[in-house]
């Protein structure tokens, strides 16, 4: 079935380092939505992308999606402990409104 | 109210009992998401609905899980027989629904629930 896979499943970083999550489809998707979790928190929107080859901005976060519309990355600039969280990449099921979340990556920021 | 809410927020139940969740999603908001999320874990799709659409139940682990939406609105999902597997906690998300472009998704705090 349509799967859509998120690495890594863990990453540790020094504050004021980098940090990209990477996001990939088995099959091509019309969107796709990024959304971070905090420990003990809910899933929370940050941003949707459409087009191919689109990139976003948000302060220190960049969001790509592929020119073939199948994988997706999220980017962090100079991380901050408030970065800290489960970060989700989901796309749309083909053929409906079903969301398929990626297993997420979670960010551990050491100050 | 300002965004999706659901109760209880904690539930303690023995295996082999019935329970139900309960999610009041955004007003005007069309489409309703369930969601099992694990220890952990990433978000397993349950069900979801769409206005007045026959509900997309692909999600549902097993013929004891079942859900409903009364009116477009609130919505129940109902576990019978609760096993210890069941633990979990349990996600609800609304969205305006219209469109593809109209999918962020507002979730609620989720209701944890353990199976003793």
């Amino acid at each position: 079935g349509q799967q859509v896979m998120q690495i890594p499943q863990y990453q540790h970083v020094q504050e004021g380092e980098d940090f990209t999550t990477y996001c990939n489809s088995s099959t091509t998707l019309s969107n796709i939505q990024w959304y971070k979790q905090r420990p003990g928190g809910h899933p929370v929107f940050l941003i949707q992308l459409v087009k191919s080859g689109e990139v976003k901005k948000q302060k220190r976060l960049t969001f790509q999606f592929g020119e073939a519309k199948k994988n997706s990355s999220l980017h962090i600039t100079a991380t901050q402990t408030t970065d800290v969280g489960t970060y989700f990449c989901a796309g749309p099921h083909t053929g409906g409104f079903k969301t398929i979340f990626g297993a997420g990556t979670r960010l551990f920021v050491k100050a | 109210g300002a965004g999706v809410s659901q109760s209880p927020s904690n539930k303690v139940t023995e295996k082999g009992k019935d329970v139900e969740l309960r999610c009041d999603p955004i007003s005007g908001h069309t489409a309703l998401y369930w969601y099992r999320q694990s220890l952990g874990q990433g978000l397993e799709f349950l069900i979801y609905f769409q206005g007045n659409s026959a509900p997309d139940k692909s999600g549902l682990p097993s013929d004891r899980f079942s859900a409903e939406r009364t009116g477009g609105s609130v919505s129940t999902l109902t576990i019978q027989r609760t096993q210890q597997e069941d633990s979990a906690v349990y996600l609800c998300a609304s969205s305006l629904g219209l469109a593809a472009e109209y999918n962020e998704q507002f979730f609620g705090p989720g209701t944890r629930l353990t199976v003793l």
